[in-house]
């Protein structure tokens, strides 16, 4: 069970808008720790896509986009395409216990 | 281009000590920044395991902590992983990634898949 939440599957036609809800809690993202998001293509490593809440490393389209408010983060795509289909994963920073690194659950994006 | 490689032993027997090396490229590990280990088992997520600093202090996961030791060889711009007493739920593609002040990971390793079987 992993210590951020992610819903396991969303899906969206070519050209439309799907979010990716990253749930936590007061330890880890409602602690004001910043929320970043990968996307892991079949076969391949994870890609940093979102850096601190809602920066896009160079090169990663704008159709990307991402935020967060209180307990909660959100990943944003828009202008579907079919490369998009991937798993994302959102992920901060706990610090109960010694503090540590945590990852949601991860979210696997269809385009249908 | 910093570039992160992994190796080590794709099989390893239950009870015994999973061992992996990270070597970077393309930035000094004794420059900064922490360094992280992360698994994947199959068909499932990402779980941290431990990360480490240039000057050796780590953070290891909670659940793993028992277990985990990581090291680092600035000498040779690697750092190292060891994981004792295995099983098979410790079969997993394992990555090795730099990890930046905002504690994400901009850098990762192709992964190295690690089963645990006799």
């Amino acid at each position: 069970q992993s210590v951020l939440t992610q819903p396991p599957s969303v899906s969206g036609a070519p050209g439309q808008r799907v979010t990716i809800s990253c749930t936590g809690s007061s330890s880890n993202i409602g602690a004001g720790y910043d929320v970043h998001w990968y996307q892991q293509l079949p076969g391949t490593a994870p890609k940093l896509l979102i850096y601190g809440n809602n920066n896009r490393p160079s090169g990663v389209p704008d159709r990307f986009s991402g935020s967060k408010s209180g307990t909660s983060a959100s990943l944003a795509i828009t202008g579907l395409q079919a490369e998009d289909e991937a798993d994302y994963y959102c992920q901060s920073y706990d610090s109960s216990l010694s503090g540590f690194w945590v990852f949601g659950g991860g979210t696997k994006l269809t385009v249908l | 281009q910093v570039q992160l490689q992994e190796s080590g032993p794709g099989l390893v027997k239950p009870s015994e000590t999973l061992s992996l090396t990270c070597t970077v490229s393309g930035y000094s590990i004794s420059s900064g920044y922490y360094w992280g280990w992360i698994r994947q088992p199959p068909g499932k997520g990402l779980e941290w395991i431990g990360s480490i600093y240039h000057s050796g202090s780590t953070y290891y996961n909670p659940s793993l902590k028992s277990r985990v030791t990581i090291s680092v060889d600035t000498s040779k711009n690697q750092f190292s992983l060891k994981l004792s007493s295995v099983t098979a739920a410790d079969t997993a593609v394992y990555y090795c990634a730099r990890v930046l002040a905002a504690r994400n990971f901009d850098y990762w390793g192709q992964g190295t898949l690690v089963t645990v079987s006799s």
